[in-house]
């Protein structure tokens, strides 16, 4: 029963250098999200998607981009990397956000990405 | 604008009960949520409240009042273990937003 699978776990890039960060989950869930987490920040939205091949713009959406080609799955890019994307990546899967309002956001075990 | 608060970081020992609090005002409102985050791991859902009043679960409950934009996490006969961050979540339409979240430290 694996849930939301993140890859990589770890990954340091140098600054410029470009990489994709992979989150599948095998739930059959509708919205994905990609979040950032950093010390004193708590979790921000970075992007979501809705269902396959729709994606949105959350709080944080400057320097990423996102795809969702599959159900399944939720890529989030990094076309440039700078210093400031140094951070803790979590990605989550949920229901239909407000047809199933109590169904919560399942959270990957994260990505813990150094721009150096 | 979207806001919500909670305390930066709490300590109670081991066996008592603690309350952490979360207030929020946000555009919009379908739910709040109470997640649990152990150092170096994800967040893991612990409570959904989006009627006034008490849910209980276990040694956990949270309390909703939407008129006030408050809402609390109970913690009783506090473990060890319970040592975390608590994440308090509003969901006004859709999407989650998150607070900083809350550091326990549960002292022997």
């Amino acid at each position: 029963n694996a849930g939301v699978t993140q890859t990589p776990k770890f990954r340091v890039l140098k600054t410029g250098q470009s990489m994709t960060l992979l989150c599948a989950q095998d739930m059959n869930h509708e919205y994905m999200y990609w979040y950032r987490q950093d010390p004193g920040m708590g979790l921000r939205l970075i992007h979501y998607s809705v269902g396959e091949g729709t994606t949105a713009k959350g709080e944080v959406p400057d320097g990423y981009n996102v795809s969702r080609l599959k159900k399944q799955n939720f890529l989030l890019g990094l076309e440039s990397a700078a210093p400031s994307q140094t951070s803790v990546y979590f990605c989550a899967s949920s229901y239909l956000g407000d047809s199933f309002s109590n169904q919560p956001q399942h959270f990957g075990d994260g990505t813990r990405l150094s721009i150096l | 604008g979207q806001n919500i608060d909670q305390p930066t970081e709490m300590t109670a020992t081991e066996g008592a009960i603690v309350q952490i609090n979360c207030t929020y005002q946000t555009s919009g409102f379908n739910g709040l949520f109470w997640y649990q985050q152990h150092a170096g791991e994800a967040p893991t859902f612990l409570s959904y409240n989006v009627l006034d009043g008490l849910e209980e679960k276990g040694r956990f409950s949270s309390f909703l009042s939407r008129s006030k934009g408050y809402s609390y996490l109970l913690l009783k006969e506090l473990q060890m273990k319970d040592s975390a961050s608590y994440l308090c979540a509003v969901r006004p339409r859709g999407k989650l937003i998150f607070g900083q979240g809350t550091e326990l430290s549960v002292k022997p």
